[in-house]
């Protein structure tokens, strides 16, 4: 059974530091791993990477994957009051029909003033 | 673009009652998703389809959910009797391909289902 294990489950830091988010996972025959931020309700789509070593940008947040130690780190610098939400880690195996996730338990961060 | 509709967005029942909710995929999107999200939990796969056809419903509890994608479009998933466990957000979600490509999951705002 495929399995995504986050850490920390939650994290509050002040208005202008930088976080990591860690995401580490079991998966057979993987196929891409995705980051979600979820504010209330629906997750949006933040990041989907299926290469080691390979840094997704957006703006302030970023993430990588490691393949051979399966975890993948999700970066956000000089974060805002804005960037309060669930991040959600997800797998997707192979093969793929349809692309079919399994979702960690998330990391809640808040970020204060 | 209109993203993924979902109605209600809150429903509160009492247990042993059922309910049913709804779900408008982005148009075009083949495969269309119902997840169960309970509180401070990551969400959970319940059914997956492929237009009209079921892919996987390995985690759905067969007993009291149910759930259809007759026109291979809108979808309702059913609870009947629904129980206090039940209590969570029920997300519906789309994706354009048949697997064959790399391509995200589009998310609804979800249904706030509480089972007094």
């Amino acid at each position: 059974e495929d399995k995504v294990v986050q850490s920390p489950l939650s994290l509050v830091v002040h208005e202008g530091d930088t976080v990591t988010l860690n995401c580490s996972y079991e998966v057979t025959n993987f196929r891409s791993l995705l980051w979600y931020k979820q504010e209330k309700k629906a997750p949006t789509f933040l990041f989907m990477l299926t290469s080691s070593g390979i840094e997704k940008k957006s703006g302030r947040l970023s993430s990588i994957l490691d393949k051979k130690e399966l975890f993948s780190i999700l970066n956000i610098t000089a974060t805002q009051t804005g960037d309060s939400a669930v991040y959600l880690c997800a797998v997707e195996p192979l093969p793929a029909t349809a692309s079919k996730l399994t979702f960690g338990t998330g990391t809640r961060l808040q970020v204060t003033l | 673009e209109a993203g993924v509709a979902q109605s209600p967005r809150y429903k509160i029942i009492e247990k042993r009652q059922s309910v049913a909710f709804w779900c408008n995929p982005i148009s075009g999107h083949a495969t269309l998703y119902w997840y169960q999200q309970i509180l401070g939990q990551g969400p959970k796969l319940l059914i997956q389809f492929q237009n009209n056809g079921v892919v996987d419903d390995s985690q759905l509890p067969k007993d009291r959910f149910s759930a259809e994608r007759l026109k291979g479009v809108d979808s309702t998933l059913k609870i009947q009797p629904a129980k206090l466990e039940d209590s969570a957000v029920y997300l519906c979600a789309s994706s354009p391909s048949l697997g064959l490509v790399l391509e995200t999951q589009y998310f609804g705002p979800g249904t706030r289902l509480l089972v007094l």
